[in-house]
C-alpha cells in the first residue's frame, strides 16, 4: 500500500457543484493531516489543516477516519477558481520529521 | 516579506554539467527543504535541515548535496547532471510549533523548471 494514496481525477464539475475527494494513508501512527492546493505550474500552498473531529473553513470541510485511515476534503457551491490539484500530506508519527505528499488530486470545475 | 525565493526560475543543463539551485528565506524559520516534483508524481523530498549546520538526506537524495551554513540559505547542488534529474525543484521553509510536533504550514519557494539534455 502506498504510503499517501489519491485518484487523480480529473474531476469535472459544473459551478455551484459540491464534489469530495478522499485520501487513505498507510502508516496507523501519523500524527497530523493536512490539504494543499497546487494551481498549474505554481508551488504547493497550504489549503486547510485535518483535525480529528474534522473542521470546517468557509465552503471546504475536512473529515480524519482514523479507524479507516483515510481523510477527506468536501467542496461546496465550487467557484471556477476552486479548479486545482489538490494535495493530501500526511505527517509522521512523533516528533520532528518530514511530510509526506500525495500526488494530487485534480479539479477542474466548468462554467 | 518575500517570503522563500528560488533562483533560477528556469535552466537547461547539458549531461555532465553542474549548478547550484539556490534558496533563501526571509522568515527566520529553522527547518528548510528540497522537493522535486516529476509530472504526475507528488513531491519527494530530497534533503532537509532543521537549523544552520544540519542537515539530512530524504526520499531521493543521490545526485544531489545540500549546505546550510546560514538560517536563511539552503543551496540545492547537482554535481553532475542526468537526464534522471528533470524535474521541478521546490524549496520550502517552516517553523514547527513545538519540537515534538510535526511541520504544519511550509511555505514553498515558486520553483525552478531544470531540463537536462
Amino acid at each position: 500500500r502506498k504510503e499517501v494514496e489519491q485518484d487523480p481525477g480529473p474531476f469535472n464539475v459544473p459551478e455551484g457543484a459540491t464534489v469530495a475527494f478522499n485520501c487513505t494513508y498507510s502508516n496507523s501512527a501519523s500524527q497530523s493531516f493536512f490539504w494543499y492546493r497546487q494551481d498549474c505550474r505554481k508551488e504547493p500552498k497550504l489549503l486547510m489543516s485535518v483535525y480529528s473531529s474534522g473542521n470546517e473553513d468557509g465552503r471546504f470541510t475536512a473529515q480524519l477516519n482514523r479507524a479507516s485511515q483515510y481523510i477527506s476534503l468536501l467542496i461546496r457551491d465550487s467557484k471556477l477558481s476552486d479548479s486545482a490539484t489538490y494535495l493530501c500530506v500526511v505527517g509522521p508519527p512523533r516528533g520532528y520529521s518530514t511530510l509526506t505528499f500525495g500526488k494530487g488530486t485534480m479539479l477542474l470545475v466548468s462554467p | 516579506n518575500a517570503g522563500v525565493t528560488q533562483t533560477p526560475k528556469f535552466r537547461i543543463l547539458k549531461i555532465g554539467q553542474s549548478m547550484t539551485l539556490q534558496c533563501t528565506q526571509d522568515m527566520n524559520h529553522n527547518y528548510m527543504y528540497w522537493y522535486r516534483q516529476d509530472p504526475g508524481m507528488g513531491l519527494k523530498l530530497i534533503y532537509y535541515s532543521v537549523g544552520a549546520g544540519i542537515t539530512d538526506k530524504g526520499e531521493v537524495p543521490n545526485g544531489y548535496n545540500v549546505s546550510r551554513s546560514t538560517t536563511e540559505d539552503f543551496p540545492l547542488r547537482l554535481e553532475l547532471a542526468a537526464p534522471s534529474q528533470t524535474s521541478v525543484y521546490f524549496c520550502a521553509s517552516s517553523s514547527p510549533a513545538g519540537r515534538q510536533k510535526p511541520n504544519e504550514k511550509l511555505f514553498f519557494g515558486s520553483g525552478t523548471q531544470l531540463s537536462v539534455l
